[in-house]
């Protein structure tokens, strides 16, 4: 089955700097690739995600990039702020699994003021 | 529109007790499943459903039933508890839209057994 590995498992960055998170996937089938954020206590939310057939995908101040060769993507977080502190995970799915995701062990992001 | 909704928030069990854990959607989305999430260990998929009537197996299926018989409810079975189902469970539901899969995630139950 897929195997999802994320790294860095904790980030600190200042505030205004930039943050990336990296994961890399293991079946080269899998096409849909979604990023969530996790506030403490709270339900993982959808921030970003991309399909395979697409390089990178930009939402304001919040990037995604897919290198499909070496099956990695990519979260960029610019400017970051405070309220950007959380947990996030990537995710990978195969076709005709719509509902099966695999998730990376995830990324604790602090930013500092 | 309440979303996905999960009942209880928390419970505690005593080993060998049995359990069931509510999921509800009022989004009329085709997919369902269930996720534990462990500290350091992710959200990992236990199971889940592609529609009424038709389940499968995630990653970590052992100690659990689920059934689906309306789109509606995703209810999860604990056979008999064991510490090491300790965990924050999360019910999300998803539907298709251009090849992409949004998850929405209920709040989550936290299960403690002892």
């Amino acid at each position: 089955g897929e195997n999802v590995e994320q790294h860095p498992s904790t980030l600190s960055v200042q505030e205004g700097d930039s943050a990336v998170i990296k994961c890399t996937y293991s079946d080269s089938a899998s096409n849909y690739f979604p990023w969530y954020k996790q506030e403490l206590g709270k339900r993982p939310q959808l921030i970003i995600d991309i399909r395979s057939n697409v390089g990178e995908k930009k939402d304001q101040r919040i990037a995604v990039t897919l290198n499909k060769t070496a099956k990695h993507f990519s979260l960029h977080i610019t400017e970051t702020q405070p309220e950007d502190s959380a947990v996030y995970f990537c995710a990978a799915s195969t076709p005709g699994t719509a509902s099966k995701l695999t998730f990376g062990t995830g990324t604790r992001l602090q930013v500092t003021l | 529109n309440a979303g996905v909704t999960q009942t209880p928030k928390f419970q505690v069990l005593k080993t060998g007790q049995s359990m069931t854990l509510q999921c509800a959607q009022d989004m009329n989305h085709e997919y369902m499943s269930w996720y534990r999430q462990d500290p350091g260990m992710g959200l990992r998929l236990i199971h889940y459903s592609v529609g009424a009537g038709i389940t499968d197996q995630g990653e970590v299926p052992n100690g659990y039933n689920v059934s689906r018989s309306t789109t509606e409810d995703f209810p999860l079975r604990l056979l008999s508890a064991a510490p090491s189902q300790t965990s924050v469970y999360f019910c999300a539901s998803s539907y298709q839209y251009r090849g992409t899969y949004e998850q929405y995630f209920g709040p989550g139950t936290r299960l403690t057994v002892t």
